[in-house]
Protein backbone atom coordinates (compact mmCIF):
# COMPACT_ATOMS: atom_id res chain seq x y z
CA UNK A 1 0.00 0.00 0.00
CA UNK A 2 1.46 2.85 -0.58
CA UNK A 3 -0.53 5.63 0.66
CA UNK A 4 -1.53 7.41 -2.68
CA UNK A 5 -5.87 6.83 -2.67
CA UNK A 6 -7.60 6.80 -5.55
CA UNK A 7 -11.33 7.05 -6.18
CA UNK A 8 -13.50 5.66 -7.66
CA UNK A 9 -11.62 2.71 -9.01
CA UNK A 10 -13.68 1.93 -12.26
CA UNK A 11 -16.19 3.98 -13.83
CA UNK A 12 -18.23 3.37 -17.09
CA UNK A 13 -19.79 6.64 -18.65
CA UNK A 14 -21.20 7.61 -21.96
CA UNK A 15 -19.84 9.76 -24.44
CA UNK A 16 -20.51 13.17 -23.40
CA UNK A 17 -20.66 13.24 -19.86
CA UNK A 18 -18.29 14.34 -17.23
CA UNK A 19 -16.33 12.78 -14.67
CA UNK A 20 -14.31 13.51 -11.91
CA UNK A 21 -11.28 11.50 -10.30
CA UNK A 22 -10.14 12.19 -6.82
CA UNK A 23 -7.14 11.87 -5.91
CA UNK A 24 -5.73 11.68 -1.93
CA UNK A 25 -2.09 12.19 -1.57
CA UNK A 26 0.25 10.07 1.26
CA UNK A 27 0.42 12.06 4.52
CA UNK A 28 3.14 14.90 4.14
CA UNK A 29 3.34 14.87 -0.01
CA UNK A 30 3.04 17.78 -1.41
CA UNK A 31 3.24 17.59 -4.88
CA UNK A 32 0.15 15.68 -6.53
CA UNK A 33 0.68 14.05 -10.54
CA UNK A 34 -1.69 13.19 -12.37
CA UNK A 35 -0.99 10.44 -15.50
CA UNK A 36 -2.64 8.87 -18.14
CA UNK A 37 -2.24 5.04 -19.42
CA UNK A 38 -4.01 4.00 -22.21
CA UNK A 39 -3.28 1.58 -25.11
CA UNK A 40 0.20 0.98 -26.25
CA UNK A 41 1.41 4.58 -24.87
CA UNK A 42 3.26 4.96 -21.99
CA UNK A 43 2.22 7.10 -18.74
CA UNK A 44 1.65 10.13 -20.24
CA UNK A 45 2.15 13.35 -17.70
CA UNK A 46 -0.77 15.33 -17.37
CA UNK A 47 -0.22 17.61 -14.58
CA UNK A 48 1.24 18.46 -11.33
CA UNK A 49 0.37 20.63 -8.53
CA UNK A 50 2.23 21.59 -5.55
CA UNK A 51 0.41 22.79 -2.00
CA UNK A 52 -1.99 23.84 -4.36
CA UNK A 53 -1.07 25.80 -7.01
CA UNK A 54 -0.24 23.93 -10.39
CA UNK A 55 3.40 23.37 -11.23
CA UNK A 56 4.16 21.78 -14.13
CA UNK A 57 1.35 21.04 -16.79
CA UNK A 58 1.75 18.01 -19.45
CA UNK A 59 -0.21 16.85 -22.34
CA UNK A 60 -3.54 17.83 -20.84
CA UNK A 61 -6.38 18.11 -23.15
CA UNK A 62 -8.60 21.87 -22.74
CA UNK A 63 -11.58 19.16 -22.01
CA UNK A 64 -9.96 18.14 -18.59
CA UNK A 65 -8.74 20.46 -15.69
CA UNK A 66 -7.81 19.57 -12.68
CA UNK A 67 -6.99 21.48 -8.99
CA UNK A 68 -5.91 20.59 -5.42
CA UNK A 69 -7.38 21.60 -2.69
CA UNK A 70 -6.14 22.80 0.86
CA UNK A 71 -6.66 19.76 2.61
CA UNK A 72 -3.91 18.50 -0.57
CA UNK A 73 -7.04 16.35 -2.01
CA UNK A 74 -6.79 16.54 -5.88
CA UNK A 75 -9.50 16.16 -8.34
CA UNK A 76 -9.21 15.64 -11.71
CA UNK A 77 -12.27 16.84 -14.11
CA UNK A 78 -12.66 14.94 -17.18
CA UNK A 79 -15.20 16.57 -19.47
CA UNK A 80 -16.86 16.36 -23.12
CA UNK A 81 -15.71 12.66 -23.02
CA UNK A 82 -14.78 10.94 -25.93
CA UNK A 83 -14.39 7.07 -26.61
CA UNK A 84 -10.23 7.44 -26.49
CA UNK A 85 -10.21 9.11 -22.93
CA UNK A 86 -10.70 5.79 -22.32
CA UNK A 87 -7.95 4.76 -20.40
CA UNK A 88 -6.09 3.95 -16.27
CA UNK A 89 -5.74 7.24 -14.88
CA UNK A 90 -2.86 7.33 -12.20
CA UNK A 91 -2.21 10.15 -9.29
CA UNK A 92 1.12 9.59 -7.69
CA UNK A 93 2.56 11.91 -4.51
CA UNK A 94 5.68 12.53 -3.81
CA UNK A 95 7.37 15.10 -1.85
CA UNK A 96 9.02 17.97 -3.47
CA UNK A 97 11.60 16.28 -6.21
CA UNK A 98 11.04 13.22 -4.61
CA UNK A 99 10.42 9.37 -5.46
CA UNK A 100 6.93 9.33 -6.51
CA UNK A 101 4.45 6.77 -5.01
CA UNK A 102 1.66 5.88 -7.23
CA UNK A 103 -2.04 5.01 -6.18
CA UNK A 104 -3.76 1.68 -7.67
CA UNK A 105 -5.42 4.32 -10.52
CA UNK A 106 -9.15 4.67 -11.94
CA UNK A 107 -10.26 2.77 -14.60
CA UNK A 108 -12.62 4.81 -17.06
CA UNK A 109 -14.34 3.53 -19.21
CA UNK A 110 -16.35 5.79 -22.31
CA UNK A 111 -18.74 3.60 -23.85
CA UNK B 1 9.44 17.88 -26.16
CA UNK B 2 10.96 15.75 -23.93
CA UNK B 3 11.95 12.20 -24.86
CA UNK B 4 12.86 9.63 -22.63
CA UNK B 5 13.57 6.50 -24.71
CA UNK B 6 13.61 2.59 -23.49
CA UNK B 7 14.78 -0.16 -25.37
CA UNK B 8 14.12 -2.71 -25.68
CA UNK B 9 10.49 -2.45 -25.79
CA UNK B 10 10.16 -6.22 -24.71
CA UNK B 11 12.69 -8.96 -23.69
CA UNK B 12 12.44 -12.69 -22.84
CA UNK B 13 15.12 -14.23 -20.81
CA UNK B 14 15.37 -17.65 -19.77
CA UNK B 15 15.72 -17.84 -15.44
CA UNK B 16 18.78 -17.60 -14.27
CA UNK B 17 20.17 -15.58 -17.12
CA UNK B 18 21.18 -11.86 -16.64
CA UNK B 19 19.68 -9.15 -18.17
CA UNK B 20 20.28 -5.38 -18.97
CA UNK B 21 18.03 -2.64 -20.42
CA UNK B 22 18.64 0.70 -21.27
CA UNK B 23 16.83 4.36 -20.42
CA UNK B 24 17.80 7.34 -22.85
CA UNK B 25 16.91 10.81 -21.66
CA UNK B 26 18.36 14.48 -22.54
CA UNK B 27 21.24 15.48 -20.63
CA UNK B 28 19.74 19.13 -20.28
CA UNK B 29 17.36 20.36 -17.26
CA UNK B 30 18.68 17.31 -15.49
CA UNK B 31 17.38 16.64 -11.38
CA UNK B 32 16.92 12.92 -11.65
CA UNK B 33 16.31 9.77 -13.21
CA UNK B 34 13.73 7.16 -11.70
CA UNK B 35 13.39 3.03 -12.17
CA UNK B 36 9.85 1.65 -11.42
CA UNK B 37 8.78 -1.62 -11.60
CA UNK B 38 5.23 -2.59 -12.70
CA UNK B 39 3.66 -5.44 -12.27
CA UNK B 40 0.32 -6.42 -14.42
CA UNK B 41 -3.00 -5.02 -12.33
CA UNK B 42 -0.92 -3.19 -9.86
CA UNK B 43 0.39 0.13 -9.92
CA UNK B 44 4.32 1.06 -10.40
CA UNK B 45 6.76 0.75 -7.44
CA UNK B 46 9.89 2.76 -7.23
CA UNK B 47 12.87 0.90 -7.13
CA UNK B 48 15.60 4.16 -7.53
CA UNK B 49 15.72 7.35 -7.88
CA UNK B 50 19.57 8.64 -9.23
CA UNK B 51 20.73 12.24 -9.04
CA UNK B 52 24.67 12.19 -9.50
CA UNK B 53 26.37 11.42 -12.48
CA UNK B 54 28.67 7.95 -11.56
CA UNK B 55 25.61 7.07 -9.19
CA UNK B 56 25.19 3.24 -8.92
CA UNK B 57 22.09 1.59 -6.76
CA UNK B 58 21.92 -2.05 -5.48
CA UNK B 59 18.45 -3.93 -4.55
CA UNK B 60 19.08 -7.23 -3.96
CA UNK B 61 19.93 -8.64 -7.76
CA UNK B 62 18.91 -5.61 -9.35
CA UNK B 63 21.18 -3.03 -10.27
CA UNK B 64 21.24 1.21 -11.98
CA UNK B 65 23.59 2.98 -13.28
CA UNK B 66 23.58 6.48 -14.36
CA UNK B 67 25.52 8.61 -17.01
CA UNK B 68 24.23 12.20 -17.07
CA UNK B 69 26.55 13.57 -19.43
CA UNK B 70 25.50 11.47 -22.26
CA UNK B 71 22.10 11.41 -21.05
CA UNK B 72 21.37 7.41 -20.14
CA UNK B 73 21.09 4.72 -17.48
CA UNK B 74 20.99 1.01 -17.71
CA UNK B 75 19.24 -1.80 -15.55
CA UNK B 76 20.64 -4.81 -14.31
CA UNK B 77 19.12 -7.44 -13.23
CA UNK B 78 21.23 -10.86 -12.22
CA UNK B 79 20.02 -14.30 -12.09
CA UNK B 80 16.75 -13.48 -13.10
CA UNK B 81 13.68 -15.39 -11.12
CA UNK B 82 10.38 -15.52 -12.49
CA UNK B 83 9.04 -12.46 -10.12
CA UNK B 84 11.21 -10.37 -12.16
CA UNK B 85 8.38 -10.60 -14.67
CA UNK B 86 7.48 -7.50 -15.21
CA UNK B 87 7.66 -3.69 -17.32
CA UNK B 88 10.28 -1.70 -16.07
CA UNK B 89 9.84 1.76 -16.34
CA UNK B 90 12.12 4.36 -16.42
CA UNK B 91 11.28 8.44 -15.81
CA UNK B 92 13.29 11.75 -16.31
CA UNK B 93 13.15 14.56 -13.39
CA UNK B 94 13.43 17.79 -14.53
CA UNK B 95 14.83 20.87 -12.47
CA UNK B 96 11.12 21.72 -12.98
CA UNK B 97 10.18 18.48 -10.72
CA UNK B 98 7.99 17.62 -13.74
CA UNK B 99 8.32 13.59 -14.17
CA UNK B 100 8.21 12.51 -17.60
CA UNK B 101 8.23 8.38 -18.13
CA UNK B 102 9.60 6.23 -21.01
CA UNK B 103 7.02 3.35 -22.51
CA UNK B 104 9.04 0.82 -20.85
CA UNK B 105 10.77 -2.46 -21.02
CA UNK B 106 8.46 -5.78 -20.79
CA UNK B 107 10.57 -8.22 -19.22
CA UNK B 108 9.55 -12.12 -19.13
CA UNK B 109 10.79 -14.71 -17.78
CA UNK B 110 11.22 -18.24 -19.26
CA UNK B 111 11.07 -21.05 -16.77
Amino acid sequence: DSGVTQTPKHLITATGQRVTLRCSPRSGDLSVYWYQQSLDQGLQFLIQYYNGEERAKGNILERFSAQQFPDLHSELNLSSLELGDSALYFCASSVLFGTIYFGEGSWLTVV
Amino acid sequence: ILNVEQSPQSLHVQEGDSTNFTCSFPSSNFYALHWYRWETAKSPEALFVMTLNGDEKKKGRISATLNTKEGYSYLYIKGSQPEDSATYLCAFQGRDDKIIFGKGTRLHILP
